[in-house]
């Protein structure tokens, strides 16, 4: 799995509330991503962290936020939960390298009543 | 901005048989990389292949091979003697220049391949 695990995997929450998802890596891997995963789109890049405390956005990124104050830890919040972000969401790793893999975590499945 | 298009929604294929997946891309870039990705029922993420833009043949992880057409902006998936459990989602993906983002991908929508006894 490549030491990459996610918390919660499963969360159903209401419409307005706040909800932290986190990611976890322990091979130190310089790059952490967050993508959502919805039937028809693939997955799609809500955030990336390129370093401590060094984030960007991707093609989603209205209505979420990122954190990372240490190298293992990205987490992903949803400030007030709509019902448009119910989705499967994943976390991803890599080194730098053009050949190298992203790895992936297992999942979230946020639901958003 | 970089586009990913899987046009099979889903595929069909016979055990022990070979099956292709179509992927084609949209770039400006000289310099980007390939990526394939099998999603089974569980949720995870497997990665099975890649292909960079500039390596001359095309990929090969033991039953599963990469046909790049980089004239055509297409990297299609070979899956040879298939099996049961290679039932499953299948991404496409495309990796861009090296920037802050690293190894940022852009996915294709996937395709269902189921495969019969």
């Amino acid at each position: 799995d490549a030491g990459i695990t996610q918390s919660p995997r499963h969360k159903v929450t209401e419409t307005g509330t706040p909800v932290t998802l986190r990611c976890h890596q322990t091979e130190n891997h310089r790059y952490m991503y967050w993508y959502r995963q919805d039937p028809g789109h693939g997955l799609r890049l809500i955030h990336y962290s390129y370093g401590v405390k060094d984030t960007d956005k991707g093609e989603v990124s209205d209505g979420y936020s990122v954190s990372r104050s240490k190298t293992e830890d990205f987490l992903l919040t949803l400030e007030s939960a709509t019902s448009s972000q119910t989705s499967v969401y994943f976390c991803a790793a890599t080194t730098s390298g053009a050949r190298n893999e992203q790895f992936f975590g297992p999942g979230t499945r946020l639901t958003v009543l | 901005a970089q586009k990913i298009t899987q046009t099979q929604p889903g595929m069909f294929v016979q055990e022990k048989e070979a099956v292709t997946l179509d992927c084609t891309y949209d770039t400006s870039d000289q310099s980007y990389g390939l990526f394939w990705y099998k999603q089974p029922s569980s949720g995870e993420m497997i990665f099975l292949i890649y292909q960079g833009s500039y390596d001359e043949q095309n990929a090969t992880e033991g039953r599963y091979s990469l046909n790049f057409q980089k004239a055509r902006k297409s990297a299609n998936l070979v899956i040879s003697a298939s099996q049961l459990g290679d039932s499953a989602m299948y991404f496409c993906a495309m990796r861009g220049p090296n920037n802050n983002a690293g190894n940022m991908l852009t996915f294709g929508g996937g395709t269902r391949l189921m495969v019969k006894p």
